[in-house]
Order: C-alpha cells, then sequence, then structure tokens
C-alpha cells in the first residue's frame, strides 16, 4: 500500500537554483529514505533519516523530518545538470517491516 | 557495499511468452528484493526471495505469474510468465546493504525495461 506521497509531482528549476521536494506519510515510521532514479533505471540511495531525528546533511542534500505532521524534505541546493532524475521517498513503518516508495517527483535542472 | 548486476537492461517480447531476469551480488545476502515499477508509477515489491525457501509474494502476485529461483546467496532470477502488454514495466532487483542495519539501504539492480507487444 502506498505510504509516502510526494509533491510536487514534477519540478522545472534553472541550474544553480535551490530544488526542494516534500514527502507525507500516513502512519508512524522506524526511519525514511531518499532515493534517485535516473531515467528509469536502478535507485541509488541519498540519504536516511531515523525517526528521533530531525534534519540531516550529505552534501549538498539537506533532508528534514517532521514526525508531528508525518512529513519529511529534501532540499538540493546549488543544482546541477545531473541532478536531472526522479526523487522517492522511503518509509519504514517497523524495522521488520517492508520498505514502502512513494510515487517520486520528478526534477528537471534547465541549463 | 553491494554491486547487482541485473539483465537484461531491456526486451521487446510477444504476448504469451515468458522472460527470465536474472541478478547477480558480488557479496553473500540473505534477502533479494524484486520489485516492479509501472510507467510513471512508484515500486512495488513483487516477492522476497530467501536462498534454501520459497520466496514470500506480495498481495496481488502469485508464483504461477512471477517465478523466482534463489539456488545460492548471491544469484536469483524473477520470471514473467505468460506476459500480456500489462506487465510493460521496469523491474528491479534489490538487497539490503550488509552493513547497514536492518531496512535502512537497499542497493538496486539498473534494471530490466520490458515492453510486451
Amino acid at each position: 500500500s502506498q505510504q509516502g506521497e510526494e509533491d510536487p509531482q514534477a519540478l522545472s528549476i534553472q541550474e544553480g537554483e535551490n530544488a526542494t521536494m516534500n514527502c507525507s506519510y500516513k502512519t508512524s515510521i522506524n526511519n525514511l529514505q531518499w532515493y534517485r532514479q535516473n531515467s528509469g533505471r536502478g535507485l541509488v540511495h541519498l540519504i536516511l533519516i531515523r525517526s528521533n531525528e530531525r534534519e540531516k546533511h550529505s552534501g549538498r542534500l539537506r533532508v528534514t523530518l517532521d514526525t508531528s505532521k508525518k512529513s519529511s524534505s529534501l532540499l538540493i541546493t546549488a543544482s546541477r545538470a545531473a541532478d536531472t532524475a526522479s526523487y522517492f521517498c522511503a518509509t519504514v513503518p517497523n524495522r521488520d517491516d517492508k520498505i514502502i516508495f512513494g510515487k517520486g517527483t520528478r526534477l528537471h535542472i534547465l541549463p | 557495499s553491494a554491486v547487482i548486476s541485473q539483465k537484461p537492461s531491456r526486451d521487446i517480447c510477444q504476448r504469451g511468452t515468458s522472460l527470465t531476469i536474472q541478478c547477480q551480488v558480488d557479496s553473500q545476502v540473505t534477502m533479494m528484493f524484486w520489485y516492479r515499477q509501472q510507467p510513471g508509477q512508484s515500486l512495488t515489491l513483487i516477492a522476497t526471495a530467501n536462498q534454501g525457501s520459497e520466496a514470500t509474494y506480495e498481495s496481488g502476485f502469485v508464483i504461477d505469474k512471477f517465478p523466482i529461483s534463489r539456488p545460492n546467496l548471491t544469484f536469483s532470477t524473477l520470471t514473467v510468465s505468460n506476459m500480456s502488454p500489462e506487465d510493460s514495466s521496469i523491474y528491479l532487483c534489490s538487497v539490503e546493504d550488509p552493513q547497514a542495519l536492518l531496512r535502512e539501504k537497499l542497493f538496486f539492480g539498473s534494471g530490466t525495461q520490458l515492453s510486451v507487444l
């Protein structure tokens, strides 16, 4: 069943600008992850945030988690053409549950 | 980390035929996961393949349609049987990072883009 719901569904920005994507989910979670998918290929794990964390950074990525609102955001700073991809949030309700993926945000970086 | 080799990368098949997708992992892993991604959609888990036992299928997926083999800890195959155009999707295999905690990181194969005519 669908757990995460990203918005916007699609986003186009100029190279160099910041891109923000949001994910809302329905049930409590153990952790939330963000993945990138280029051109319908395999997904690549970007960053993990656990339920007791509020913010994490990795390079140009910043992810926040608000468990009271059941939402997360992924910020990509100083976007590059290579960031053009689909981005998926994935939630884990409990450690012995399966990982559930949202529908994704298609990000297009304009030159 | 884990590196997964998945093949074929794409195929175009006639309805009524079957296609077997292979995934080879460069390390031993307990579980391998098979996902389907329909056009423009999210990933849906088909089944979890454990070595030495029957695969565990998710609701809506059955063994007759998606038989899975897991002969050892580094290899698995998924067969899409008696295909119809509705089976046109990207199929992905995945494993958990053996160096991460449970359910905290997945590695994916490069995917198999299947088109059924």
